[in-house]
């Protein structure tokens, strides 16, 4: 089956620009995760959803970053103002119950503040 | 907090040689544990996972074990090809408050040589 997608794979954007990042998880993936990876590093949490609402966004930097899931599905990560230091990697992840929680990661889409 | 910590690559290794990457975490409670492997230019692969302590997780080649007395989850590979080249991750998924979020680690670089 399909997996996890991510639009757009690469995004260049000025400083002070608003973007949003979208993620289709799997099919009946109730849960759905985003993270950034920044160069060089590992992924770190940002926000996660439990069918529609955001159950965990302890790990959104600022409130420039927003995400909803409005149908319990795809979601969109919105960044507001966007500063040269949110250039990384930002990844969607999905799982459910049914895979054990094990999260499916997506292709990641490479945002970049110039 | 919860934390992985990994040893620092790069690694580089002849073909056919032992591989081991160490990765030590520190958890409140029972995480389950991960290895993730991100080939260039793909995205991050389950490569294996362990639930509960002494659990052996295995996949091409490669093992780990879940070891709660020393809190580790070190990476194995008996023998290396040139297309284990790739960054590997360590994560834990926290399980305590109900939102399975991974904790990466920083990622450790191998490279393969023929």
């Amino acid at each position: 089956g399909a997996g996890v997608s991510q639009t757009p794979s690469n995004k260049v954007t000025e400083k002070g620009k608003y973007v949003e990042l979208r993620c289709d998880p799997i099919s009946g993936h109730t849960a759905l995760y985003w993270y950034r990876q920044s160069l060089g590093q590992g992924p770190e949490f940002l926000i996660y959803f439990q069918g529609t609402g955001a159950a965990d966004d302890s790990g959104l930097p600022n409130d420039r970053f927003f995400a909803v899931r409005p149908e319990g599905s795809v979601s969109t990560l919105k960044i507001q103002r966007t500063e040269r230091g949110d250039s990384a990697v930002y990844l969607c992840a999905s799982s459910s119950r049914g895979t054990g929680y094990e999260q499916y990661f997506g292709p990641g889409t490479r945002l970049t503040v110039t | 907090g919860n934390s992985v910590t990994q040893m620092e690559g790069p690694v580089t290794l002849s073909e056919e040689a032992f591989l081991t990457i160490n990765c030590t975490y520190t958890a409140t409670g029972y995480p389950s544990l991960f290895w993730y492997v991100q080939y260039p230019g793909e995205g991050l692969q389950l490569l294996l996972k362990a639930t509960k302590a002494d659990d052996k997780g295995s996949n091409k080649g490669f093992e780990a074990t879940y070891r709660k007395e020393t809190t580790s989850f070190h990476l194995e590979k008996g023998s290396v090809q040139v297309s284990d080249s790739a960054v590997y991750f360590c994560a834990l998924s926290d399980d305590i408050t109900g939102t399975y979020k991974y904790i990466f680690g920083t990622g450790t670089r191998l490279k393969v040589l023929a």
